[in-house]
């Protein structure tokens, strides 16, 4: 089944403790994506990548990290999370960036104590 | 930057009525715009997709149609079933992908 999923679904966490939420994806997609989403504020992108090794910055790159060693991988790392970190996370991906449709991961629940 | 607006940010109708979700942006140069769903808890899913050529796109109940000049989309549901219960959210795709803040629509039996 061609999907898109995250680990861990929820993560509780105090604030400085560094983590990491997986992403992967079975459809040999070039392009990959982290949005997170907060009421009021929508979906915004925090990073992007368009292909192995090559990723860029969204709207709200501060306090993230991410990498792109493989194509079908794409982690998002906070090395020191801080409160204002709590939000609702989702990967994305698609074959061909911003032509084609979005598919998306079933979303990591993230509170920072 | 892109700005998405979306309106209302929800909306309550009884089953079997037509009703209309609206999504304005402010830039014109846009790849293309796509409807997705999101039900509480889930993920995204995507609905329709219509290149920045395309007036509209038809699935099933679903037709959404692109007026790019003006910056305006609209999405039109049919007959709704409570099953159409959902957050209804449009996405701008530029050189990112923009999203508004959605609209919630209740479905009453």
């Amino acid at each position: 089944e061609a999907q898109v999923t995250q680990n861990p679904r929820y993560l509780i966490t105090v604030t400085g403790k560094k983590l990491t939420v997986t992403c992967s994806q079975n459809m040999n997609h070039e392009y990959m994506s982290w949005y997170r989403q907060d009421p009021g504020l929508g979906l915004r992108q925090i990073y992007y990548s368009m292909n192995v090794e090559v990723t860029d910055k969204g709207d709200v790159p501060e306090g993230y990290k991410v990498s792109r060693k493989e194509k079908r991988n794409f982690p998002l790392i906070l090395e020191s999370p801080s409160p204002n970190q709590t939000s609702l996370y989702f990967c994305a991906s698609s074959f061909a960036g911003v032509l084609e449709t979005q598919y998306f991961g079933p979303g990591t629940r993230l509170l920072v104590l | 930057k892109q700005e998405v607006t979306q309106i209302p940010a929800a909306l309550s109708v009884p089953e079997g009525e037509n009703l209309v979700l609206n999504c304005s942006f402010t830039d014109s140069a846009i790849y293309n715009l796509q409807w997705f769903r999101q039900d509480p808890g889930k993920g995204l899913t995507s609905l329709l997709l219509i290149q920045s050529s395309q007036r509209e796109q038809t699935s099933g109940r679903l037709n959404a149609s692109l007026d790019k000049s003006s910056g305006r989309s609209t999405l039109y549901i049919a007959a709704s079933q409570p099953g159409d219960s959902a957050t209804y959210l449009c996405a701008v795709n530029g050189n990112q992908f923009y999203f508004g803040t959605g609209t919630s629509l209740t479905v009453i039996p």
